[in-house]
C-alpha cells in the first residue's frame, strides 16, 4: 500500500544548528516526491520537489531508493524556517497522499 | 503560477445544515482536487474534480456527503452535506501547476469549518 511516513510529530532545534526533517515512503512504482511547508497563517506551498534536485532557502532533499526515504535537511537553521512540513507521495492521477506533518521549531 | 481563492475562508454551522465552498482558479486547469485535514490530522484527498465529467471520489467519501461542481475550467464547489461535528476540519482545494517552469501542485488557503 502507498504510504508517506514522517515519525517526528515537533522537531526542536537551535538557530544555526542542521536540521534532518525524516520521510520514508512505501510505493511500488517510480516515486515522485515533494515537501511541502506551511508557516503559521499562510497556506500550504510547495517547498521542493525531488525530480528537479533544487535547493530553496537552503533546503534540499535527496532521493534514496535504497531506504525507500526522502529526508529534508537544512546545514544551519534560522528562525524563519519554524513552520509545518510535510512530505507528498504523488500517484497517477495526480492524487497526493501526505505524511503526517513535522513542526520544525527554531528556537533563538 | 496557478493562483486559488477560496471562499468562505471560515464557517461556523449548525448540524443537519450544508455549506458550499468555492474554488476560483486565475487560469484554466485540467484537474481540481479536493482535500480535508481534520483537526490534528494530514490531508487526505476527498475527490478529484475533472470538467465535463463526474467526480472521482476516494474510498470513504461519497457524492451524497460531498456533492462537487466542475461547471469550467476555471471553477469548482464542494458542498459538506447534512453536516455533523466530526465534519469539523479544513477543506482545500488544489490544482497542479506551481511555479512557472516546475511541476508540483498549488493548495488555496483552505475554508475552516466548525460544525456545532
Amino acid at each position: 500500500a502507498q504510504r508517506v511516513t514522517q515519525p517526528e510529530k515537533l522537531l526542536s532545534v537551535f538557530k544555526g544548528a542542521p536540521v534532518e526533517l525524516k520521510c520514508n515512503y512505501s510505493y511500488s512504482g517510480s516515486p515522485e516526491l515533494f515537501w511541502y511547508v506551511q508557516y503559521s497563517r499562510q497556506r500550504l506551498q510547495l517547498l521542493l520537489r525531488h525530480i528537479s534536485r533544487e535547493s530553496i532557502k537552503g533546503f534540499t532533499a535527496d532521493l534514496n531508493k535504497g531506504e525507500t526515504s526522502f529526508h529534508l535537511k537544512k546545514p544551519f537553521a534560522q528562525e524563519e524556517d519554524s513552520a509545518m512540513y510535510y512530505c507528498a507521495l504523488l500517484l497517477r492521477g495526480g492524487k497526493l497522499i501526505f505524511g503526517q506533518g513535522t513542526e520544525l521549531s527554531v528556537k533563538p | 503560477s496557478a493562483v486559488i481563492s477560496q471562499k468562505p475562508s471560515r464557517d461556523i454551522c449548525q448540524r443537519g445544515t450544508s455549506l458550499t465552498i468555492q474554488c476560483q482558479v486565475d487560469s484554466q486547469v485540467t484537474m481540481m482536487f479536493w482535500y480535508r485535514q481534520q483537526p490534528g490530522q494530514s490531508l487526505t484527498l476527498i475527490a478529484t474534480a475533472n470538467q465535463g465529467s463526474e467526480a472521482t471520489y476516494e474510498s470513504g467519501f461519497v457524492i451524497d456527503k460531498f456533492p462537487i461542481s466542475r461547471p469550467n475550467l476555471t471553477f469548482s464547489t464542494l458542498t459538506v452535506s447534512n453536516m455533523s461535528p466530526e465534519d469539523s476540519s479544513i477543506y482545500l482545494c488544489s490544482v497542479e501547476g506551481d511555479r512557472v517552469g516546475t511541476y508540483g501542485y498549488t493548495f488555496g488557503s483552505g475554508t475552516r469549518l466548525t460544525v456545532v
